[in-house]
């Protein structure tokens, strides 16, 4: 039931390279999530962007990762030099609106870090 | 401590039984919104509440803000109910939403 596209479904990477995903929202959703959940199945929210302000993101975010979700672009979700303990299913959300509305999610990008 | 506890990590039941899952808050929550994961491991949305109560089908969610909970009943349980389930709640002052570790449902013929 959710539209949200992201891109790739499987990504490895040597330790120290960089991991880069993608996601494409919802159409007309402008509020967009990125979460890391672990092989314990715990999920971890990364950040949100509201069309391309950010609004929320946590430590791990600011120093290792970067994201953006620029105009009439996918959003992406760039992991600046991996780590082993980055090897995690990514799920990107969306919602219509950043606080009422339902979050969709895509199908994940599973990052493996050799 | 964890912000949202759910319970029971694992669950079995039979089919055509129900049984009732549960998330607890340690804060206020704004709303609440039930997940299952599908066999190819995709978030399904089940349900999303501000307040009160909400049913399809054969499942049923209710979401207490005050009382700081949230329950899922399943009744007349199916093979095809078999899955992770997890409950996010979304924190009053924030725009993230905050995951359950999830309740694994075995349902048995």
């Amino acid at each position: 039931n959710s539209k949200v596209i992201q891109t790739p479904r499987y990504l490895v990477k040597g330790q120290g390279q960089k991991a880069k995903m993608r996601c494409i929202p919802e159409k007309g959703h402008p509020v967009v999530f990125w979460y890391q959940q672990n092989k314990n199945n715990e999920f971890k929210f990364l950040i949100n962007f509201q069309n391309q302000e950010v609004l929320q993101q946590i430590d791990m975010t600011e120093k290792r990762f970067s994201a953006e979700c620029p105009s009439n672009s996918p959003c992406s979700l760039e992991i600046q030099s991996s780590e082993a303990g980055d090897s995690a299913l990514y799920l990107c959300a969306s919602s219509k609106d950043r606080n009422q509305d339902t979050q969709y999610f895509g199908p994940g990008t599973r990052l493996l870090v050799l | 401590g964890d912000q949202v506890e759910q319970s029971p990590s694992a669950l079995s039941l039979h089919e055509g039984t129900g049984s009732a899952l549960r998330c607890n808050f340690t804060t206020t929550m704004r709303a609440v919104q039930w997940f299952r994961k599908n066999s190819r491991g995709s978030l399904i949305n089940l349900f999303y509440l501000a307040s009160g109560t909400k049913e399809n089908g054969r499942l049923k969610s209710a979401f207490d803000s005050k009382e700081r909970y949230s329950t899922l009943h399943i009744r007349d349980a199916q093979l095809e109910d078999s899955g992770t389930y997890f409950c996010a709640a979304a924190d009053t002052n924030a725009y993230k939403v905050i995951f359950g570790k999830g309740t694994h449902l075995h349902v048995l013929p």
